[in-house]
């Protein structure tokens, strides 16, 4: 049973550039997390998303980040026009949403440096 | 909205046992988690405590959570060099927060030989 598959696993951007991050949960899972650490800061929660549903995405900044779990697909995270404060690792986590029976699994990141 | 506090770090000597620390402030948690992260990788589930245990023992780990206190602590037994780590405590949010995990800081353990 394949783990929580995140690509790319290293990105750089420009200053201005597009990022698209890219989340595929475990099989069966319908849920996925966004979490961002900060270089020496722990995970800060950012979205949490169903199929083709945004659950809560009060930890998302108001500009220029999105979010999308499409019915087919992975999870992508949308980070436009990247500045250097952007950069950091973007973990996703999938749940088979089953509360109180189940843990989030994480996958391995994507770590984002932007020049 | 819910704090999690972590001592930053924690140097030990092999073969002694380590304890890391944790206070939370949300009372509601249904699960509270470890998780342990080695340079440059993902995070790994070490083990994880349910609100109405007092401790939980895996193997050479050990969980204590004191809920009056809202304080939570791991305690790794005969740390070993490949323990070297940063731990994170993670309690979960409670159901109408949609389960997300709220992250301490992470405590660096440094074991020396």
């Amino acid at each position: 049973n394949a783990g929580v598959m995140q690509n790319p696993r290293h990105l750089v951007r420009r200053r201005g550039q597009e990022a698209r991050l890219r989340c595929s949960p475990m099989k069966g899972h319908s849920h996925v997390y966004w979490y961002r650490q900060l270089p020496e800061e722990g995970l800060k929660f950012m979205v949490y998303l169903q199929k083709e549903n945004i659950i809560d995405e009060s930890g998302m900044p108001k500009e220029r980040f999105s979010a999308e779990f499409p019915k087919e697909g992975p999870s992508i995270l949308r980070i436009q026009q990247v500045v250097r404060g952007d950069s950091a690792a973007y973990f996703c986590a999938s749940y088979g949403g089953v509360y109180l029976e189940e843990t989030q699994y994480f996958g391995p990141g994507t770590r984002l440096l932007v020049l | 909205g819910e704090d999690v506090e972590q001592s930053l770090f924690l140097s030990v000597r092999e073969g002694d046992s380590s304890v890391i620390n944790c206070t939370y402030t949300d009372s509601s948690s249904t699960y509270l988690y470890w998780y342990k992260q080695e340079p440059g990788a993902g995070l790994q589930l070490l083990t994880y405590i349910f609100s109405n245990m007092d401790m939980k023992q895996d193997q050479r780990l050990t969980v204590l959570l004191n809920k009056k206190d809202k304080h939570l602590s791991l305690r790794i037994a005969d740390t070993q060099t490949g323990d070297s780590a940063i731990y994170f405590c993670a309690p979960e949010g409670t159901y109408n927060q949609g389960g997300k995990l709220i992250f301490g800081q992470g405590t660096e353990l440094s074991v020396k030989p």
